[in-house]
């Protein structure tokens, strides 16, 4: 079985310092992990995934993740947060499989403050 | 521009009433899914299509029914049946690759209110 867990629900920052969100999984199996966001009323956009090639992924918008398989843990990290960060953020794991279906993390609220 | 479009962005309904969501894409994707979404929660699979004409139930089915006769569709309709039909509902879709795991790309939205 699959899933992945966001340690934390809400996290505030100073805009201009780092950001960390971080999220666990559970996995059988090699896993597919991205990292979603959501802006308020909208669809979800990726920022970032990986897929067993290296495991420092860099995405967009300055964003990036390491995989850690000995830790189990896939980490978000911004070194500079920017008022536009503010948004939802999910977690996500993919058992490589026929299907693609999704485990959603339960979210992260991520604040920046002026 | 390629990508998918959901319509509309805000749906009122009455009880009891059957109500169906658009769902369109154009990625050439074979796999498409429909999400539900609740204030502070995670998003939860409704059902998924893998190939026209065929498609399987997701985690929470009780309640809708979907169709994919077309690759580019997938309408969800939302019926009497199910008891908390109040939310955010996510249409995605996917290029299924051999070995899975492909990211999905998702719609805007829709914001359905039943009262």
């Amino acid at each position: 079985a699959q899933s992945v867990t966001q340690l934390d629900s809400h996290v505030s920052v100073s805009e201009g310092t780092p950001v960390l969100l971080r999220c666990n999984y559970s996995s059988s199996y090699s896993p597919s992990l991205f990292w979603y966001v959501q802006h308020p009323n909208k669809g979800l956009q990726l920022l970032l995934k990986y897929t067993s090639a290296a495991t420092l992924v860099k995405g967009i918008n300055g964003f990036e993740a390491e995989f850690k398989k000995s830790e189990t843990s896939f980490h978000l990290t911004k070194p500079s947060a920017h008022m536009s960060d503010a948004a939802e953020y999910f977690c996500v794991v993919s058992r490589r499989s026929v299907s693609g279906k999704l485990i959603f993390g339960q979210g992260t609220t991520l604040q920046v403050k002026p | 521009d390629g990508g998918i479009t959901q319509s509309p962005k805000y749906l009122f309904r009455k009880e009891g009433q059957n109500v169906t969501l658009s769902c369109e894409q154009n990625l050439n994707h074979d796999a498409m899914y429909w999400y539900r979404q609740d204030p502070g929660q995670g998003l939860r699979l409704i059902y998924y299509s893998q190939i026209v004409n065929d498609f399987q139930k997701g985690d929470i089915a009780e309640g809708y029914s979907v169709s994919r006769e077309k690759k580019e569709s997938f309408p969800l309709t939302v019926t009497s049946a199910q008891k908390n039909p109040t939310a955010f509902y996510l249409c995605a879709s996917s290029g299924m690759g051999h070995s899975g795991g492909y990211e999905q790309y998702f719609g805007p939205g829709t914001r359905l209110t039943v009262t």
